[in-house]
């Protein structure tokens, strides 16, 4: 089984702060991972995928980068609906996903 | 695109129970469906999926064989048999829509959008 570990697990950060969290697999899953952001009480939603393709109606100021088996999403210029949970998900394994153990993103 | 869970509740462990999972909005199937849960302070767990004609289905190891992933296709309707119930089952459990782009040898896949969630409590 392939799997997903992101650094840090916990983050604070200031507004317009620019903001890295890591996503490591355990194999070479080429560009199949995805992110996610989860805020208490909402439905997850997905940012990315494929790696580094933002999802429509998802701000510029997210990127995603990496292949093989690391990667990473950027927000550059945090803002304050920014903070929340992220997940990252390999789906190399077609339907057989995995997720990440999650990065909380906090206010400083 | 809305989903909306239910069947959620208060169970014993050993005891069993149904999520459904009704959809709208889009054409059923054509798409993949599955099943995600968050256990208290937890993170997101994949739990189970199928494909939109409900002839291939997948499980976490952590749910196989206890857990059981249908469809129906006529009333738009997905559901999540849950037999021999645990403690650590115990978790919102999000039905979501599966989205495949690229070629069809070897397509992208991801989770999109998601229900709100049904809380599932396994407690004696």
């Amino acid at each position: 089984d392939i799997q997903m570990t992101q650094s840090p697990s916990s983050l604070s950060a200031s507004v317009g702060d620019r903001v890295i969290i890591t996503c490591r697999a355990s194999q070479s899953i080429r560009n199949y991972l995805n992110w996610y952001q989860h805020k208490p009480g909402k439905a997850p939603k997905v940012l990315i995928y494929a790696a580094s393709t933002l999802q429509s109606g998802v701000p510029s100021r997210f990127s995603g980068s990496g292949s093989g088996t690391d990667f990473t999403l950027t927000i550059s210029g945090l803002q304050p609906e920014d903070f929340a949970t992220y997940y990252c998900q390999q789906s190399y394994s077609g339907l057989l996903y995995t997720f990440g153990q999650g990065t909380k993103l906090e206010i400083k | 695109v809305e989903l909306l869970e239910s069947g959620g509740g208060l169970v014993a462990p050993g005891e069993s129970l149904r999520l459904s999972c009704g959809a709208s909005g889009f054409t059923f199937n054509n798409y993949g469906m599955n099943w995600v849960r968050q256990a208290p302070g937890m993170g997101l767990e994949w739990v189970s999926g199928l494909s939109g004609g409900g002839g291939n289905t997948y499980y976490a190891d952590s749910v196989k064989g206890r857990f059981s992933v249908s469809r129906d296709n006529s009333k738009n309707i997905l559901y999540l048999e849950m037999n021999n119930l645990r403690a650590e089952d115990t978790a919102v459990y999000y039905c979501v829509k599966g989205v495949r782009s690229g070629s069809e040898r070897s397509p992208y896949n991801w989770l999109d959008p998601w229900g709100q969630g049904t809380l599932v409590t396994v407690s004696s």
